[in-house]
């Protein structure tokens, strides 16, 4: 079973460039997330998806576009990558909010140059 | 704006000392309120504690949430070196998850 998987795990960037983390769940979630994490800052919410077909913006959006392509897939795309984008990157997905646990993918480091 | 503050930013102890951790927030519509912790890599999920279910407690980790106060601690008791890790609060308002920016525990031998 091998939960979120995230692509790429690590992904060198000129300034302008654009990309595509991909995001991918096989435990039937509804709910999607996309996180950065920086020192000091803990994890902030960029995009998520409360289920297929919605998608709503988190703490930090800008400079971000999301697809939530089906059930199991949420993408993060960076139109125009800045240096302040230097990040890592965290996919997680939660299937019952009763239970309230988040699944998390093993991160994508991504570096703006 | 929902905020989460966690406090200390970062301490050090030694193996066997007591540990409390904090979390207080300000979220409209407060749903639960979750503790991870994160060590090398992606965080793992510790508690979940809501209206419901103010007090958790596994192994050497307890944690209580305070309603009213607005709060929650996470206890860690005779503290080992595999505790070392970033100890993250999250407050969920609705599906939205908003984190703390987390609290740096070492732990030394």
């Amino acid at each position: 079973n091998a939960g979120v998987t995230q692509t790429p795990k690590f992904q060198v960037l000129k300034t302008g460039q654009s990309m595509t983390l991909q995001c991918a769940q096989d435990m039937n979630h509804n709910s999607m997330y996309w996180y950065r994490q920086d020192p000091g800052m803990g994890l902030r919410l960029i995009y998520y998806s409360a289920s297929e077909g919605t998608t709503d913006k988190g703490e930090v959006p800008n400079g971000y576009n999301v697809s939530r392509l089906n059930k199991r897939e949420f993408s993060l795309r960076l139109e125009s990558a800045a240096p302040s984008q230097t990040s890592v990157y965290f996919c997680a997905s939660r299937g019952d909010r009763r239970t309230g646990e988040l699944f998390f993918g093993e991160g994508s480091r991504l570096t703006v140059l | 704006e929902d905020k989460v503050v966690q406090s200390p930013l970062s301490l050090v102890v030694h193996e066997g000392d007591t540990v409390t951790l904090n979390c207080s927030y300000e979220v409209t519509n407060f749903r639960s309120l979750l503790w991870y912790k994160q060590e090398k890599k992606a965080p793992t999920f510790l508690f979940m504690l809501t209206s419901s279910g103010i007090e958790k407690k596994s192994g050497r980790l307890s944690s209580i949430l305070d309603k009213k106060e607005l709060s929650s601690i996470l206890n860690i008791t005779a503290t080992q070196t595999g505790d070392s890790a970033i100890y993250l609060c999250a407050v969920e308002p609705d599906y939205k998850l908003s984190f703390g920016a987390g609290t740096t525990v070492t732990v030394r031998a």
